[in-house]
């Protein structure tokens, strides 16, 4: 089945700093990939997706981009606020047309004023 | 409010006691999925039901666990004779099935039941 590899963390970070939080995939064919988020105490959201090859998904300021020839799908933010601390799963289906995903081990993100 | 709704939010437990879960999807939602999330890991899959059928169970332990998705009410996650390393985050998404040409793969999660088990 498919699957996917985060990088660890935690990580810590000054607000307005630049965020990268590497998500690499091995998948048959080309999936949809997904970003979600996880607040404290609470359960996991949506925050971006896209659904082809090359495809950028966005949203709240963060990015990501579908990029079939490094298979990876790399979370970005240009400048960090406080309230984005949290911890970022990136996720795509278990297998081609499934549909239960798959969550890489989450990264945790901290953002210190 | 519309969204998936889970209760209890928090369960205590004492050891070899049944924990109950339970999880109403989104209204309109005809599939209901569970995750584990453990202290400090990421999220597992359990169970995938729809209504009356349990579609894929490969994440579920072989024993004390089980999950149905009654024709009338919520899901419900029973972990019978809970230990220790049952303490954990339980949650449950559901999604609208559509035709595999439309498919999104976007879940909408609940807040997640604790489980406690002392």
């Amino acid at each position: 089945g498919n699957s996917v590899t985060q990088m660890e963390g935690p990580v810590t970070l000054s607000e307005e700093a630049f965020l990268t939080i590497n998500c690499t995939y091995t998948a048959t064919g080309y999936p949809s990939l997904f970003w979600y988020v996880q607040y404290p105490g609470e359960g996991l959201q949506l925050l971006l997706k896209a659904t082809k090859a090359d495809d950028k998904g966005s949203n709240k300021g963060f990015e990501a981009t579908y990029r079939k020839e490094t298979t990876s799908f790399h979370l970005e933010k240009g400048s960090v606020q406080v309230s984005d601390s949290a911890v970022y799963f990136c996720a795509l289906p278990g297998i081609q047309g499934a549909q239960k995903l798959v969550f890489g081990q989450g990264t945790r993100l901290t953002i210190n004023p | 409010n519309a969204g998936v709704m889970q209760n209890p939010r928090h369960l205590v437990r004492r050891r070899g006691q049944e924990a109950r879960l339970r999880c109403s999807p989104m209204k309109g939602h005809s599939h209901v999925y569970w995750y584990r999330q453990l202290p400090e890991e990421g999220l597992k899959f359990m169970v995938y039901l729809q209504k009356e059928n349990i579609i894929d169970e490969s994440g579920m332990p072989k024993e004390r666990f089980s999950a149905e998705f009654p024709k009338e009410g919520p899901s419900i996650l029973r972990i019978q004779q809970v230990v220790r390393g049952d303490s954990a985050a339980y949650f449950c998404a559901s999604s609208l099935f559509r035709d595999t040409r439309w498919y999104t793969g976007e879940l909408f999660f609940g807040e997640g039941s604790r489980l406690t088990v002392l």
